[in-house]
């Protein structure tokens, strides 16, 4: 089992909010860790949106929209990316990251449409 | 503004080896932690390695080690990755990382990548 699993494709609305979940395996507590998420649209590099690990830790990423703010849900055990006032330009593949077991791990992407 | 920019990517053959390099500007380089992170063809990311920014701490991950090393040169504002014994399955944009000001490895800047195909 993958230690970050992602949904592989969400789709949503202009104009409605996304929520991309990162989902830690089994064992691995949500609760410790810093969360981190990024957005890669095709042909370019990844760009850093925000890591989140609670309220009180927390960052956004240099220029990145107060319409990207993280969370988590505890009882899934899941980071979460919301993702509101959805615009066509925010449709890209969107990847979460943990630092886990002094290795940089990377959930397997969601690929968002805006439609 | 911070530029990175990878290079020496190219056909390799199996077995073969590499070296890419990432030239850094815009930012004081020899203070930041820097990583490598490939994506291979259609797929997802996956990290490679990092090192501290005085060389003392260096990660790799599980699929690369023994068989690539990192490196940097403060002097010349420049990151490398020497790849030997390379793989099908080493077949990847690379790219140059930087991490964040906080202190944290995670990657925050990234270069616009290199490809690595290895291939008879």
């Amino acid at each position: 089992q993958a230690v970050l699993t992602q949904p592989s494709s969400l789709s949503a609305s202009p104009g409605a909010s996304a929520s991309l979940t990162c989902t830690l395996r089994s064992g691995i507590n949500v609760g410790t860790y810093r969360i981190y998420w990024y957005q890669q649209k095709p042909g370019s590099p990844p760009q850093y949106l925000l890591r989140y690990k609670s309220d009180s830790d927390k960052q956004q990423g240099s220029g990145v929209p107060s319409r990207f703010s993280g969370s988590k849900d505890a009882s899934a055990n899941a980071g979460i990316l919301l993702i509101s006032g959805l615009l066509s330009e925010d449709e890209a593949d969107y990847y979460c990251m943990i630092w886990h077991i002094s290795a940089w791990v990377f959930g397997g992407g969601t690929k968002l449409t805006v439609l | 503004e911070v530029q990175l920019v990878e290079s020496g990517g190219g056909l390799v053959q199996p077995g073969g080896s590499l070296r890419l390099s990432c030239e850094a500007s815009g930012f004081t380089f020899n203070t930041y932690i820097m990583n490598w992170v490939r994506q291979a063809p259609g797929k997802g990311l996956e990290w490679v390695s990092y090192i501290s920014s005085s060389s003392s701490t260096i990660f790799y991950a599980d699929s690369v080690k023994g068989r690539f090393t990192i490196s940097r040169d403060n002097a010349k504002n420049s990151l490398y990755l020497q790849m030997n014994s390379l793989r099908a399955e080493d077949t990847a944009v690379y790219y140059c990382a930087r991490a964040q000001s906080d202190g944290s490895s995670s990657p925050e800047y990234w270069g616009q990548g290199t490809l690595v195909t290895v291939s008879s």
